[in-house]
């Protein structure tokens, strides 16, 4: 099983400032399979990145993602009041399981 | 726009069954594979079983495999859950999504329903 570890788990900025959020894989995933979510409080999670970097349909442009082998980025370039939300990165290997990461919470400051 | 409602979550008591349903409409169904995530109180995602858009290949978690049988009636666009030998750790609301990309059977999800709760206790 592939083990995803998010860092850091909560993220404290202000709105304006740059986040960066990290996903660690324990073996390497390709890029096609690697998708990060937000979800805010209270609600469902919404996709935001697919591919590693392809921005999902109606995502804004400050959202972007990087990363090969077993390192992976998301960084949103300016924080909206919006943001503030809790991030999910996740895994398809060659085979199941799918594995989610446990989380970074961006707060805000 | 894409609709996911699930229901059949309910309060059921240990080793005991339940059945959930999503229900699937504005979509092209069966070109697509429909997975279920669950989310315990106040902890992270978790994925539990995905299948094809034909229901011909299934995939579970370790977690739930053995115990849990997911399908679809491509007929009446409603994906299904059917859980058996409940245990606490089951407690979560149960999301049903559905792929990104048709035909694909791995990938991300790109639509959610609300969720159904599902609380094993006695």
């Amino acid at each position: 099983e592939i083990v995803l570890t998010q860092s850091p788990g909560t993220l404290s900025l202000s709105p304006g400032e740059r986040a960066t959020l990290s996903c660690r894989a324990s073996q390497s995933v390709s890029s096609r399979y690697l998708a990060w979510y937000q979800q805010r409080p209270g609600q469902v999670p919404r996709l935001l990145i697919y591919g590693a970097s392809s921005r999902a349909t109606g995502i804004p442009d400050r959202f972007s993602g990087s990363g090969s082998g077993t390192d992976f980025t998301l960084t949103i370039s300016r924080l909206e009041p919006e943001d503030f939300a809790v991030y999910y990165c996740q895994q398809f290997g060659t085979s199941p399981p799918w594995t989610f990461g446990q989380g970074t919470n961006v707060e805000i400051k | 726009e894409v609709q996911l409602v699930e229901s059949g979550g309910g309060l059921v008591q240990p080793g005991g069954s339940l059945r959930l349903s999503c229900a699937a409409s504005r979509f092209t169904f069966s070109n697509y594979a429909m997975s279920w995530v669950r989310q315990a109180p106040g902890k992270g995602l978790e994925w539990v079983s995905t299948i094809s858009g034909s229901g011909g290949i299934t995939h579970y978690a370790d977690s739930v495999k053995g115990r849990v049988t997911i399908s679809r009636d491509n007929s009446k666009n409603t994906l299904f859950l059917q859980m058996n030998s409940l245990r606490a750790e089951d407690t979560a609301v149960y999301y049903c999504a559905k792929a990104l990309s048709p035909v694909v059977v791995s990938g991300a999800v790109d639509y959610w329903g609300q969720g159904t709760l599902v609380t094993v206790s006695t």
